[in-house]
């Protein structure tokens, strides 16, 4: 079945530090979506990329969807403290609803 | 605009008892799945539906049932719960059309099996 995976599992910044959570799928995906999850809160969609080789930007947050469409990534630039929580990226096979999420980044950034 | 209404919040069941989990949104979108939340395992996706009436098997359907009545309603049952069952229970509806693909998620229900 479609398999998505994340890494790395766990990173810890330095506050100001930039940070990059990678996202490989075992088969070619038509969309990815990436979502942040507080601790102790529920996952909230961040941004959805379709087109191969697409790089989008919200802030200081860069995502890209690779040109084979079975990679992304999502890099912060400068964290803050607001930043912490787990990053992940799902996403969807051909026409099909099932959006498979990956295990997710940890983020912690030290002030 | 509630948005996605879970209940209950905090749930302890014994071993072999059945129960459902509710969940409703009030912003008439077709598309609700809903998801487990393991330590170290991610989200994984139990069953979906993609309109009323039209339900299908996730990752990890196994033990759950679910239907979809009405758009606003996607409850999720428990058939005979089981310690592996023990988790975090996410709700998520999306719309069919628009700009805004992304999932908008409950604010979860965590489940303990005893």
């Amino acid at each position: 079945g479609q398999q998505v995976m994340q890494i790395p599992q766990y990173q810890h910044v330095q506050e100001g530090e930039d940070f990059t959570t990678y996202c490989n799928s075992s088969t070619t995906l038509s969309n990815i979506q990436w979502y942040k999850q507080r601790p102790g809160g529920h996952p909230v969609f961040l941004i959805q990329l379709v087109k191969s080789g697409e790089v989008k930007k919200q802030k200081r947050l860069t995502f890209q969807f690779g040109e084979a469409k079975k990679n992304s990534s999502l890099h912060i630039t400068a964290t803050q403290t607001t930043d912490v929580g787990t990053y992940f990226c799902a996403g969807r096979q051909g026409g099909s609803e099932k959006l498979v999420f990956g295990k997710g980044t940890k983020l912690t950034v030290n002030p | 605009n509630a948005g996605v209404t879970q209940t209950p919040k905090f749930q302890v069941l014994k071993t072999g008892q059945s129960m459902t989990l509710q969940c409703a949104q009030d912003m008439n979108h077709e598309y609700m799945s809903w998801y487990r939340q393991d330590p170290g395992m991610g989200l994984r996706l139990i069953h979906y539906s993609v309109g009323a009436g039209i339900t299908d098997q996730g990752e990890v359907p196994n033990g759950y049932n679910v239907s979809r009545s009405t758009t606003e309603d996607f409850p999720l049952r428990l058939l005979s719960a089981a310690p592996s069952q023990t988790s975090v229970y996410f709700c998520a509806s999306r719309p069919d059309r628009g700009p805004n693909y992304g999932y908008t998620f409950g604010s979860g229900t965590r489940l303990t099996v005893v």
